[in-house]
């Protein structure tokens, strides 16, 4: 299984709503990471998970939270969001830190309103 | 700074034809380079990487990148380029940040094959 698999794949919400975006993986990998994409543009590093410790939190706003309930499981919880929070928000997950080959899910469409 | 660039924002090239993609970097010590293809709709998918060793790294698909350390440069190349080659292809290098490694992005170049 080499795969990443993020849900839901689409999600609209208000901007008073609480959502939560999932991501999981069976590779044994130990690194997680949340990725944001705007339409034509790189994606932009968000949060970075090792060994279920968060080591690099790119400076992203509360409304964004993480969580790695363990080896497998990632997740951002999202509450009060702005419209310019919208974007395609991708999982990735490598082997380690140092083995930066990053396998990632097909993401999710977020669109607040 | 570290940094990553691609040049181009959109690359044509005629099915059958030999393509290139440009990218250029800078970062502290060796660096380590990857090429990432993106179809719509989907999560970016690895290519190929250089950390150490030859200068022509061969990859997924028939693709290959030719390393340039005088020109700092990691060039994605295909002799022979496929309709279905069509895609978002992003060139990355791994930079040293206060947290550790992370990947940075550049800002992605267009291939569209003709028929």
């Amino acid at each position: 299984d080499t795969e990443v698999t993020q849900t839901p794949k689409h999600l609209v919400m208000g901007m008073t709503n609480k959502k939560s975006l999932k991501c999981e993986q069976h590779m044994g990998h130990r690194a997680m990471y949340w990725y944001k994409q705007k339409a034509k543009k790189p994606p932009e590093l968000m949060f970075v998970y090792s060994y279920e410790k968060l080591s690099i939190n790119e400076s992203v706003p509360s409304r964004f939270s993480p969580e790695c309930p363990n080896s497998s499981l990632l997740n951002l919880h999202l509450h009060a969001l702005q419209p310019e929070d919208s974007a395609l928000y991708l999982c990735a997950s490598s082997k380690d830190r140092g083995n930066e080959k990053l396998f990632f899910g097909s993401g999710t469409q977020l669109s607040v309103l | 700074a570290q940094s990553v660039a691609q040049p181009e924002d959109q690359v044509n090239v005629a099915e059958g034809n030999p393509l290139t993609v440009k990218c250029t970097y800078s970062v502290s010590g060796n660096p380590y380079l990857f090429w990432y293809v993106q179809y719509p709709n989907r999560g970016l998918q690895f290519l190929l990487k250089y950390i150490t060793g030859d200068n022509l790294v061969k990859g997924s698909y028939g693709f290959e990148a030719e390393f340039n350390k005088s020109q700092t440069s990691f060039h994605l190349k295909k002799p022979s380029a496929l309709v279905s080659d069509s895609a978002l292809y992003f060139c990355a290098v791994r930079a040293i940040n206060t947290g550790g490694f992370k990947t940075i992005f550049g800002a992605g170049t267009r291939l569209f094959v003709k028929a």
